[in-house]
């Protein structure tokens, strides 16, 4: 089946406007993440779902940030009032459960200028 | 929360070579230790995973050994080839929160 999906692949946007980053995972898996990855740099945890449980925010940066999961299924993630600080490839990732492989999508390559 | 560190940050080595990488936790309660391969523009893959009721896994020349008691595990490449050269993330795993290492850049020199 189709593996998870992000939208859109590339975000140019200025510093101050609000942006909205997709993630479509895979059907049937429970688990929901998103990291950040800045160049040539590692993966910073943001936030995890995981089936109806509440949501694990601790890794969000700023409350400028905030991330929700409709259904179980299609996530966003919001970024208010963008900084330069926000360049970054912002990758979504599912899991059938909580520990078990995750699989990424594509990720979103998010430039503030 | 769970902190992961992970060592070295680049290693280089001669085709054919083995290469060792290290990490450690914090959190003694994580229970599940991945490794990830990404290669230059791709995502993210797994390559091998370890659960805290084993000590060591194989899968032909790569290999993975925890240490619960220490905290630490590490990812073995034997008879590296160039095809390796990637960056490799350890991570760790209490509850399904999954947290990664800094990454380890190989290059494997032909």
């Amino acid at each position: 089946g189709a593996g998870v999906s992000q939208s859109p692949s590339n975000k140019v946007t200025e510093k101050g406007k609000d942006v909205e980053l997709r993630c479509d995972p895979i059907s049937g898996h429970t688990a929901l993440y998103w990291y950040r990855q800045s160049l040539g740099q590692g993966l910073e945890f943001l936030i995890y779902f995981q089936g109806n449980s509440a949501p694990d925010k601790s890794g969000l940066p700023s409350d400028r940030f905030s991330a929700e999961r409709t259904g179980g299924s299609v996530s966003t993630l919001t970024i208010q009032r963008t900084q330069q600080e926000d360049s970054a490839v912002y990758l979504c990732a599912s899991s059938s459960t909580g520990e078990s492989p995750l699989h990424f999508g594509n990720g979103t390559r998010l430039t503030v200028t | 929360g769970e902190n992961v560190e992970q060592h070295p940050s680049t290693l280089s080595v001669q085709e054919g070579d083995s290469a060792v990488i290290k990490c450690t936790y914090s959190d003694s309660a994580s229970n599940y230790f991945p490794w990830y391969k990404q290669e230059l523009g791709k995502r993210p893959q797994l390559i091998i995973d370890i659960r805290s009721n084993v000590g060591e896994k194989k899968d032909q020349r790569i290999a993975v050994t925890l240490n619960k008691t220490a905290k630490h595990f590490s990812l073995h490449i034997t008879e590296t080839q160039p095809e390796d050269s990637a960056v490799y993330f350890c991570a760790a795993s209490r509850e399904g929160k999954l947290i990664f290492g800094q990454g380890t850049e190989l290059s494997v020199k032909p």
